[in-house]
Formats: structure tokens, sequence, C-alpha cells
């Protein structure tokens, strides 16, 4: 792997299904965020952990779940979906000891619920 | 919390110069970024800016102003690969972002 990898690329999924999104980066960085982004709202943070073990909410939680049991893996859970969760959802990790500190992100997982 | 405002779109010809203003109201500051979205695909790190001032990176500079509240996202020698959408995202002290909604940059020949 290079980078970040999410998955599914895209899923289809019927309200009041349980959905986790998966999201994996081999960069080793310390924090890992997931947004969600909406026509004409831009990025909003969901979740987010500035390293394994820990975690926080963000700008718009409720709904969704995380947990960071490594440095690799920041799976999204989503309990109970419901038709506003549709949204397109990126998965992004940043080096809080690099330069920029910039966030990488991941090529977004695509969830329609119906 | 933060409030980021951009235009939504801008429209310029191929070779020609555009720039996307950002200005930001910050519950806290620890830098500014730009992105560069194409359609379908993830946001890219373009810039960034931490003190006031210009920073030059090839065909793309930005500026900031902390005491205004102010950045610019300057792209220079269009090229139709340059439309896309660019984002502005202010980074707080808890090194987390918040982004604008983004501004569709269309190039035409």
């Amino acid at each position: 792997i290079a980078g970040i990898t999410q998955a599914p690329t895209s899923q289809i999924l019927a309200a009041g299904r349980r959905m986790t999104l998966r999201c994996t980066q081999d960069m080793r960085h310390n924090a890992m965020y997931w947004y969600r982004q909406d026509l004409g709202l831009g990025l909003r943070l969901i979740h987010y952990s500035n390293t394994a073990g820990t975690t926080g909410k963000g700008e718009v939680p409720d709904g969704y779940s995380v947990s960071r049991a490594n440095t690799d893996d920041f799976p999204l859970t989503l309990a109970s979906a419901v038709p506003s969760q549709t949204s397109v959802y990126f998965c992004a990790s940043s080096d809080r000891s690099g330069s920029y500190n910039e966030q990488f992100f991941g090529p977004g997982t695509r969830l329609t619920v119906l | 919390g933060q409030n980021i405002d951009q235009p939504t779109e801008m429209t310029a010809t191929e070779g020609a110069i555009v720039q996307i203003n950002c200005t930001y109201q910050t519950s806290g500051f620890n830098g500014l970024f730009w992105y560069q979205q194409h359609a379908g695909e993830a946001p890219t790190f373009l810039s960034y800016n931490v003190l006031d001032g210009l920073e030059e990176k090839g065909r793309f500079s930005s500026f900031l102003s902390r005491s205004k509240g102010y950045s610019y996202l300057l792209l220079k020698e269009l090229q139709m690969k340059d439309s896309a959408s660019y984002l502005c995202a202010v980074r707080d002290g808890d090194y987390k972002l918040s982004f604008g909604a983004g501004t569709t940059v269309t190039v035409r020949a």
C-alpha cells in the first residue's frame, strides 16, 4: 500500500443498517481524521485521533463512532444509518512532527443511505 | 469555531491569472492551508501559510494577513488542468482543520 486507502469505494445502504467504513495508512502518521463532504458545505470534521488509543469529536460527530486500536487503522462506524448520512466520506492523516503537518487524504467512500 | 468564506465559483481563460480570496474568523489560529480537489478525487495539499506574507510555489502563490483574517491563492498561467475546486482551510491550536465550502474554478480555452 502507498498512502491512505479507504474501503469500500462506494456503498448503497438501507436506513437502519450498521456500516463500517475502513481507513488504513502506511505512512506511520500519528494523527488521523474523518470528514464528510456535502455539496455547498465543504469538508466537515466528524471525528479525529491525535494518536493511537485516543479519539475526539469534530464538528458533526452525532450518529458516528470511531476507534483507534493501532497507528494504521481508523474505522468509522454508522450504528444505524439515516438518509442524512448520505455523503462522500474522506479519511485523512498527518504527521504532527512534520514541517507543515499537512493532512493527506484517502480517495473517499461514496455512501448512499436509502 | 471557525467561519471561513470563499467565493463559490470563478471562471478564467487559459493563460490568465485568477485570485481566490478567503476570509476567516477564528477562535484559534495555527496556520492556513490551500488544497486542490479535482471532481471525484481527494483533496491534495497546495500551500501553507502561518506568517504574514506571500509564499510562492511555481505557478501558485498564497498570501496571508493574520490581522485582517484574509488569505488569497493566486494561480498564474492558467492551464486546463487547473479546473478544480480550491479549498481554504484554517488550523486551530489542536491541529484540527476547518474548511471553507470551496471555490470551483473553470478554465476556458
